[in-house]
């Protein structure tokens, strides 16, 4: 089974701010990572599929990068309702498909 | 518009069963593998199990392996999540998710989910 660690756990910034998030997989996973959004109380929401597709109607200032084990969602500016939690997924190796524990990007 | 709407959640204890369905709309269900994921409360995601278009390949976690049974209905294009021997760490909130079409490994649309919680 792969493992997905996402760092950091909780990542503090300001509106208008630039955000690097990281996921890193215990063996190669190629292209095949995916990340998601999640507010509180609501589903998870595809963003970016394929290390750095953005899925329909994700804004551009959300990119994805990366491929084998080590992969970053950067932020390049941040709107207010960006604060939530990040999942990254891989879907290389599967069955199962694994997540990342998740990185919560709150207001600083 | 696509849809996914999970229902069938609830209080069971442990030991017991529960069928989730998840009903699909504003697309050709028979065209998509779907999955099921779910969360514990405040924690991550996990994926559970997913099914091929005509219900030929299923493939489980293996922590719900021999307990969890997924189908689907083309027909009332519906998928369900049959889950016996309930366990106190299988209490979360699960969703239904549609494999994309270019891989079913990416999931392109979420129910809302439905809280399953197992507790004597």
């Amino acid at each position: 089974e792969i493992v997905l660690t996402q760092s950091p756990a909780t990542l503090s910034l300001s509106p208008g701010e630039r955000a690097t998030l990281s996921c890193r997989a215990s063996q190669s996973v190629s292209s095949y990572l995916v990340w998601y959004q999640q507010k509180p109380g609501q589903a998870p929401r595809l963003l970016i599929y394929d290390a750095s597709i953005r899925a329909t109607g994700i804004p551009a200032r959300f990119s994805g990068s990366g491929s084998g084990t080590d992969f970053t969602l950067t932020i390049s500016s941040l709107e207010p309702e960006d604060f939530a939690v990040y999942f990254c997924q891989q879907h290389s190796n599967w069955p199962p498909y694994t997540f990342g524990q998740g990185t919560k990007l709150e207001i600083k | 518009e696509v849809q996914l709407v999970e229902s069938g959640g609830g209080l069971v204890q442990p030991g017991g069963s529960l069928r989730l369905s998840c009903a699909a709309s504003g697309f050709t269900f028979s065209s998509y593998w779907m999955s099921w994921v779910r969360q514990a409360p405040g924690k991550g995601l996990e994926w559970v199990a997913n099914i091929k278009q005509d219900g030929g390949e299923k493939y489980y976690v293996d922590s719900v392996m021999g307990r969890f049974t997924i189908s689907r209905d083309n027909a009332k294009n519906s998928m369900y999540l049959q889950m016996d021997s309930l366990r106190a760490d299988d209490t979360a909130v699960y969703y239904c998710a549609r494999g994309c079409i270019v891989a079913a490994g990416i999931f392109d649309y979420w129910g809302q989910g439905t809280l399953v919680t197992v507790s004597s």
